[in-house]
């Protein structure tokens, strides 16, 4: 059965970068289903107390889309070889401090699989 | 791209009914058949309950409906249990290969 995991430090410096990794295990990253063009793979992200934020997905092709809000901040790549894909958030204030969540979007958008979620504060 | 409207709280009987709305614009919940609702437990990650307005994931209950008019949709828990209390988030597709989600809504059953 397919899960994911995040995985990263817990606390990150102002102004410094916040990097998270999703392992995705007991499948893989690239399974394509019948007729399908393989799977995105997003993150989404929770402060404390808070709603939802879609930060971005990315396909194994490398072809990804981000939250324009978070565009220029945000970059979400894949490594098919280790079967995980990462997050990098740069120049982050506590206003970044959240859970972070990754997790698999079928189609037509809608996220079916998260991971449990890692909490990363700023301080 | 603002969030989704939602409303803070709502609350039902044991065994009756609550309906959450999630209120978007034109360009969002208007455009797109792309309406998602998930179920949310403190501490824990979303549960995936509704997608394409109506559709229901394998091994989610009959009593969790969707729907949607005009540039609102609606989230229907019918038969309220105990374990329906939690946070409820919607989330529509927003053009451009862009998601939005709603502000939350936090369900209490009395």
């Amino acid at each position: 059965q397919l899960q994911l995991q995040e995985s990263g430090p817990g606390l990150v410096q102002p102004s410094e970068t916040l990097s998270l990794i999703c392992n995705v295990s007991g499948g893989s990253i690239t399974t394509r289903d019948r007729g399908s063009s393989g799977d995105y793979w997003g993150w989404i992200r929770q402060p404390p107390g808070k709603g939802l934020e879609w930060i971005g997905n990315i396909h194994d092709s490398g072809s990804v889309f981000y939250n324009p809000s978070l565009r220029s901040r945000v970059t979400i790549s894949v490594d098919t070889s280790r079967n995980h894909f990462s997050l990098k958030v740069t120049s982050v204030t506590a206003a970044d401090t959240a859970v972070y969540f990754c997790a698999r979007r079928k189609l037509p958008y809608h996220f079916d699989l998260w991971g449990q979620g890692a909490l990363v504060t700023v301080s | 791209q603002s969030a989704l409207t939602q409303p803070p709280s709502a609350s039902g009987p044991l065994g009756q009914s609550v309906t959450i709305s999630c209120t978007g614009t034109s360009n969002d919940i208007g455009r797109f058949n792309s309406v998602s609702w998930y179920q949310q437990h403190p501490g824990k990650a979303p549960k995936l309950l509704i997608f394409e307005v109506t559709s229901r994931p394998s091994g989610v209950p009959l009593r969790f409906s969707g729907s949607k008019s005009g540039n609102t949709a609606s989230l229907t828990v019918s038969g309220l249990q105990t374990d329906d209390e939690a946070d409820y988030f919607c989330s529509s597709y927003a053009g451009s290969n862009t998601l939005v989600f709603g502000t939350g809504t936090q369900v209490t059953v009395l």
